[in-house]
């Protein structure tokens, strides 16, 4: 079984722009979760969806946002971007029912760096 | 507010020694802590994982002890190999929610 995938890999940006990151869950996966990770605050989760719904979400500014479209498939958008906004985001996904559904499956990442 | 503390930061072990991280935490509505693998450039691999309603677990040559009464749980690596030379990381989740708060992760290297 495929593993989740998120695109691009790598991004380049500068301060003000936009971004948007794609995450694709492992198939039969319906959550899908997105964190933040930089070296000085680590792990931090920005929010998870499931069945097009925002269920839960971190303690980010409202220039985070996110989407799952209908097939799991979500998107993570960034605003304004700035300088503090260059980190690794991993997106994560999980199945909803029957055992193991606690469990959170990783992907790559996306490396974006703001200049 | 950081609410999986982990420690150390980073640890040296010669090559079949024991790795050792622990973990702390305050909230008692955590009932899940997943152990998490990552290497440069990879995302988190789940190592293994634990409920509090059991007080070890092992999986092949990685254990994790867990005391409900002090809020903590460990991670041991046996017979630690070069290949096991990865950043780990604790985490705990809620029954009502799924959301991972991280522990800052351990460096660990294992010298041949």
């Amino acid at each position: 079984k495929a593993g989740v995938t998120q695109t691009p890999r790598y991004l380049i940006k500068t301060r003000g722009q936009q971004v948007t990151l794609s995450c694709s869950p492992i198939s039969g996966h319906r959550s899908v979760s997105w964190y933040q990770q930089t070296p000085g605050q680590g792990l931090q989760f920005l929010f998870e969806y499931f069945s097009e719904t925002q269920r839960n979400k971190g303690n980010f500014p409202g220039r985070f946002s996110g989407r799952q479209f209908s097939n799991s498939r979500s998107e993570m958008n960034v605003s304004t971007l700035e300088l503090g906004d260059s980190a690794l985001y991993l997106c994560a996904s999980r199945k909803t029912s029957g055992g193991g559904s606690d469990t959170q499956y990783f992907g790559p990442g996306t490396r974006l760096t703001v200049l | 507010q950081q609410q999986v503390k982990q420690s150390p930061q980073s640890l040296i072990v010669q090559k079949g020694g024991i790795s050792i991280i622990n973990c702390a935490y305050e909230n008692t509505a955590f009932d899940y802590f997943p152990w998490y693998q990552q290497f440069p450039g990879k995302g988190p691999a789940l190592l293994i994982a634990i409920r509090p309603d059991v007080s070890e677990k092992k999986e092949g040559r990685f254990t994790i002890s867990f005391n409900k009464s002090a809020k903590q749980f460990s991670l041991h690596i046996m017979d630690s190999q070069p290949g096991d030379s990865a950043t780990y990381f604790c985490a705990a989740s809620t029954f009502y929610d799924y959301k991972l708060s991280f522990g800052a992760g351990t460096t660990v290297t294992v010298r041949a």
